[in-house]
Protein backbone atom coordinates (compact mmCIF):
# COMPACT_ATOMS: atom_id res chain seq x y z
CA UNK A 1 0.00 0.00 0.00
CA UNK A 2 1.63 2.87 -1.03
CA UNK A 3 2.13 5.94 2.16
CA UNK A 4 0.21 8.88 -0.11
CA UNK A 5 -2.95 7.50 -1.65
CA UNK A 6 -5.31 9.83 -3.90
CA UNK A 7 -8.62 9.49 -5.44
CA UNK A 8 -10.16 9.51 -7.47
CA UNK A 9 -7.68 8.82 -10.23
CA UNK A 10 -9.19 9.98 -12.95
CA UNK A 11 -12.18 12.61 -13.30
CA UNK A 12 -14.25 14.26 -16.00
CA UNK A 13 -16.83 16.81 -15.01
CA UNK A 14 -18.73 19.86 -16.47
CA UNK A 15 -17.42 23.81 -16.50
CA UNK A 16 -19.16 25.07 -13.41
CA UNK A 17 -18.96 21.52 -11.21
CA UNK A 18 -17.59 22.09 -7.83
CA UNK A 19 -14.42 19.38 -7.50
CA UNK A 20 -12.89 17.34 -4.70
CA UNK A 21 -9.96 15.76 -5.00
CA UNK A 22 -8.70 13.50 -1.90
CA UNK A 23 -5.54 12.41 -0.56
CA UNK A 24 -4.78 10.38 2.28
CA UNK A 25 -1.83 9.10 3.93
CA UNK A 26 -0.40 6.63 6.72
CA UNK A 27 3.11 8.65 7.69
CA UNK A 28 3.95 11.37 9.99
CA UNK A 29 4.22 14.25 8.37
CA UNK A 30 5.12 18.09 9.09
CA UNK A 31 3.16 19.42 6.06
CA UNK A 32 1.47 18.43 2.94
CA UNK A 33 1.91 19.92 -0.76
CA UNK A 34 -0.57 20.38 -3.60
CA UNK A 35 1.30 20.71 -6.94
CA UNK A 36 -0.57 20.83 -10.46
CA UNK A 37 0.77 19.42 -13.70
CA UNK A 38 -0.17 20.91 -16.46
CA UNK A 39 -0.67 18.88 -19.82
CA UNK A 40 2.99 20.31 -20.95
CA UNK A 41 4.52 18.43 -18.30
CA UNK A 42 5.68 21.96 -15.86
CA UNK A 43 4.87 21.77 -12.33
CA UNK A 44 3.94 24.07 -10.20
CA UNK A 45 3.10 24.57 -6.39
CA UNK A 46 -0.20 25.11 -5.31
CA UNK A 47 -0.19 25.15 -2.25
CA UNK A 48 1.55 23.86 1.48
CA UNK A 49 -0.69 23.11 4.71
CA UNK A 50 0.75 21.96 8.15
CA UNK A 51 -3.09 22.28 9.69
CA UNK A 52 -6.08 23.91 8.80
CA UNK A 53 -7.10 25.62 5.31
CA UNK A 54 -5.74 27.64 2.72
CA UNK A 55 -7.67 29.62 -0.48
CA UNK A 56 -6.10 30.83 -3.35
CA UNK A 57 -8.97 32.52 -5.86
CA UNK A 58 -11.54 29.13 -6.61
CA UNK A 59 -8.84 26.84 -5.07
CA UNK A 60 -9.42 25.70 -1.70
CA UNK A 61 -7.42 23.07 0.47
CA UNK A 62 -7.54 21.52 3.45
CA UNK A 63 -5.66 19.28 6.07
CA UNK A 64 -7.26 16.85 9.50
CA UNK A 65 -3.86 15.68 10.67
CA UNK A 66 -5.61 13.68 12.91
CA UNK A 67 -7.74 12.24 9.76
CA UNK A 68 -4.61 12.09 8.04
CA UNK A 69 -6.56 13.33 4.80
CA UNK A 70 -6.69 16.40 2.55
CA UNK A 71 -8.83 17.61 -0.08
CA UNK A 72 -8.26 20.13 -2.99
CA UNK A 73 -11.36 21.97 -3.79
CA UNK A 74 -11.97 23.90 -7.26
CA UNK A 75 -15.26 26.19 -7.09
CA UNK A 76 -16.81 27.01 -10.59
CA UNK A 77 -14.80 24.59 -12.60
CA UNK A 78 -13.34 25.60 -16.14
CA UNK A 79 -11.40 23.83 -18.60
CA UNK A 80 -8.18 26.02 -17.92
CA UNK A 81 -8.40 23.88 -14.38
CA UNK A 82 -7.63 20.93 -16.70
CA UNK A 83 -4.43 19.83 -15.35
CA UNK A 84 -3.02 16.30 -12.93
CA UNK A 85 -3.16 17.46 -9.33
CA UNK A 86 -0.34 15.78 -6.91
CA UNK A 87 -0.23 15.53 -3.21
CA UNK A 88 3.23 15.40 -1.90
CA UNK A 89 3.42 14.54 2.12
CA UNK A 90 6.58 16.20 3.39
CA UNK A 91 7.90 13.16 6.21
CA UNK A 92 8.34 14.62 9.63
CA UNK A 93 11.85 15.43 10.89
CA UNK A 94 13.19 14.50 6.91
CA UNK A 95 13.99 15.63 4.26
CA UNK A 96 11.70 13.61 1.72
CA UNK A 97 8.91 14.66 -0.14
CA UNK A 98 6.45 11.37 -0.64
CA UNK A 99 4.18 11.64 -3.49
CA UNK A 100 0.72 10.09 -4.40
CA UNK A 101 0.07 9.09 -8.25
CA UNK A 102 -1.97 12.10 -9.16
CA UNK A 103 -5.29 12.72 -10.28
CA UNK A 104 -6.34 13.53 -14.21
CA UNK A 105 -9.16 16.24 -13.73
CA UNK A 106 -10.64 17.24 -17.30
CA UNK A 107 -13.28 19.87 -17.08
CA UNK A 108 -15.67 20.21 -20.10
CA UNK A 109 -16.56 22.87 -21.44
CA UNK B 1 12.24 35.78 -12.74
CA UNK B 2 12.79 32.69 -10.03
CA UNK B 3 13.22 29.92 -11.94
CA UNK B 4 14.29 25.99 -12.12
CA UNK B 5 15.77 25.39 -16.17
CA UNK B 6 16.46 22.03 -17.26
CA UNK B 7 18.29 21.01 -20.81
CA UNK B 8 17.63 19.48 -22.82
CA UNK B 9 13.52 19.75 -22.81
CA UNK B 10 13.59 16.15 -25.15
CA UNK B 11 15.97 13.80 -26.12
CA UNK B 12 16.05 10.73 -28.20
CA UNK B 13 19.60 8.55 -27.40
CA UNK B 14 20.43 5.34 -27.95
CA UNK B 15 21.41 2.35 -25.43
CA UNK B 16 24.55 2.91 -23.66
CA UNK B 17 25.44 6.71 -25.08
CA UNK B 18 26.65 8.62 -22.10
CA UNK B 19 24.42 12.02 -21.59
CA UNK B 20 23.94 14.61 -19.09
CA UNK B 21 20.68 16.53 -18.56
CA UNK B 22 21.83 19.95 -17.08
CA UNK B 23 19.45 21.94 -13.87
CA UNK B 24 20.33 25.15 -12.87
CA UNK B 25 18.53 27.45 -10.56
CA UNK B 26 18.71 31.55 -9.71
CA UNK B 27 17.04 30.95 -5.86
CA UNK B 28 20.18 30.51 -4.17
CA UNK B 29 18.58 27.47 -3.06
CA UNK B 30 20.39 24.83 -0.95
CA UNK B 31 18.75 21.86 -1.73
CA UNK B 32 18.22 20.02 -5.43
CA UNK B 33 17.24 17.07 -6.47
CA UNK B 34 16.02 15.00 -8.94
CA UNK B 35 12.62 12.96 -9.78
CA UNK B 36 11.46 10.58 -12.51
CA UNK B 37 7.34 10.17 -13.56
CA UNK B 38 6.22 7.38 -14.70
CA UNK B 39 2.71 6.28 -15.83
CA UNK B 40 0.97 4.91 -12.53
CA UNK B 41 4.39 4.89 -10.43
CA UNK B 42 4.04 8.88 -9.93
CA UNK B 43 7.36 10.89 -8.94
CA UNK B 44 10.14 9.17 -7.51
CA UNK B 45 13.40 10.59 -6.04
CA UNK B 46 16.65 9.86 -7.86
CA UNK B 47 19.13 11.73 -6.03
CA UNK B 48 19.20 14.95 -3.76
CA UNK B 49 22.41 17.43 -2.78
CA UNK B 50 21.74 19.12 0.02
CA UNK B 51 24.47 21.77 -0.79
CA UNK B 52 27.75 22.21 -2.64
CA UNK B 53 29.34 18.32 -2.23
CA UNK B 54 26.61 16.97 -0.36
CA UNK B 55 25.03 14.78 -2.29
CA UNK B 56 22.70 11.30 -1.92
CA UNK B 57 20.89 8.68 -3.17
CA UNK B 58 16.92 8.80 -3.89
CA UNK B 59 14.57 5.60 -3.95
CA UNK B 60 15.60 5.10 -7.60
CA UNK B 61 19.34 5.63 -7.75
CA UNK B 62 20.24 3.10 -9.90
CA UNK B 63 22.12 3.83 -13.38
CA UNK B 64 22.40 7.37 -12.43
CA UNK B 65 25.02 10.04 -10.56
CA UNK B 66 25.02 13.56 -10.04
CA UNK B 67 27.19 16.11 -8.90
CA UNK B 68 26.71 19.33 -7.38
CA UNK B 69 30.05 21.22 -7.52
CA UNK B 70 28.42 24.65 -7.36
CA UNK B 71 25.44 25.78 -5.81
CA UNK B 72 23.04 26.46 -8.63
CA UNK B 73 23.88 23.54 -10.74
CA UNK B 74 22.89 19.96 -10.62
CA UNK B 75 23.99 17.97 -13.78
CA UNK B 76 22.16 14.43 -13.93
CA UNK B 77 24.49 11.79 -15.63
CA UNK B 78 23.07 8.52 -17.43
CA UNK B 79 26.55 7.16 -17.82
CA UNK B 80 25.01 3.92 -20.29
CA UNK B 81 21.49 4.53 -20.55
CA UNK B 82 19.04 2.04 -21.13
CA UNK B 83 15.20 1.48 -22.21
CA UNK B 84 14.28 1.05 -18.59
CA UNK B 85 15.41 4.80 -18.09
CA UNK B 86 12.96 6.04 -20.59
CA UNK B 87 11.31 8.88 -18.43
CA UNK B 88 10.25 12.44 -17.82
CA UNK B 89 12.68 13.85 -15.46
CA UNK B 90 12.25 16.76 -13.51
CA UNK B 91 14.71 18.95 -11.37
CA UNK B 92 13.50 20.91 -8.29
CA UNK B 93 15.02 23.12 -5.82
CA UNK B 94 14.16 24.90 -2.30
CA UNK B 95 15.32 26.57 0.42
CA UNK B 96 16.81 24.75 3.55
CA UNK B 97 16.43 21.25 3.91
CA UNK B 98 13.24 20.74 5.25
CA UNK B 99 10.36 18.96 2.62
CA UNK B 100 7.88 21.60 4.18
CA UNK B 101 9.41 24.38 2.02
CA UNK B 102 7.82 25.26 -1.42
CA UNK B 103 9.25 23.10 -4.08
CA UNK B 104 10.34 24.81 -6.91
CA UNK B 105 10.47 22.28 -10.03
CA UNK B 106 12.39 22.48 -13.81
CA UNK B 107 9.68 22.24 -17.13
CA UNK B 108 11.29 18.57 -17.09
CA UNK B 109 13.01 16.51 -19.75
CA UNK B 110 11.28 14.05 -21.44
CA UNK B 111 13.96 11.03 -22.40
CA UNK B 112 13.45 8.39 -24.62
CA UNK B 113 16.27 5.53 -24.87
CA UNK B 114 16.29 3.36 -27.78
Amino acid sequence: KNEVEQSPQNLTAQEGEFITINCSYSVGISALHWLQQHPGGGIVSLFMLSSGKKKHGRLIATINIQEKHSSLHITASHPRDSAVYICAAAIQGAQKLVFGQGTRLTINP
Amino acid sequence: EAQVTQNPRYLITVTGKKLTVTCSQNMNHEYMSWYRQDPGLGLRQIYYSMNVEVTDKGDVPEGYKVSRKEKRNFPLILESPSPNQTSLYFCASRRGSYAYNEQFFGPGTRLTVL
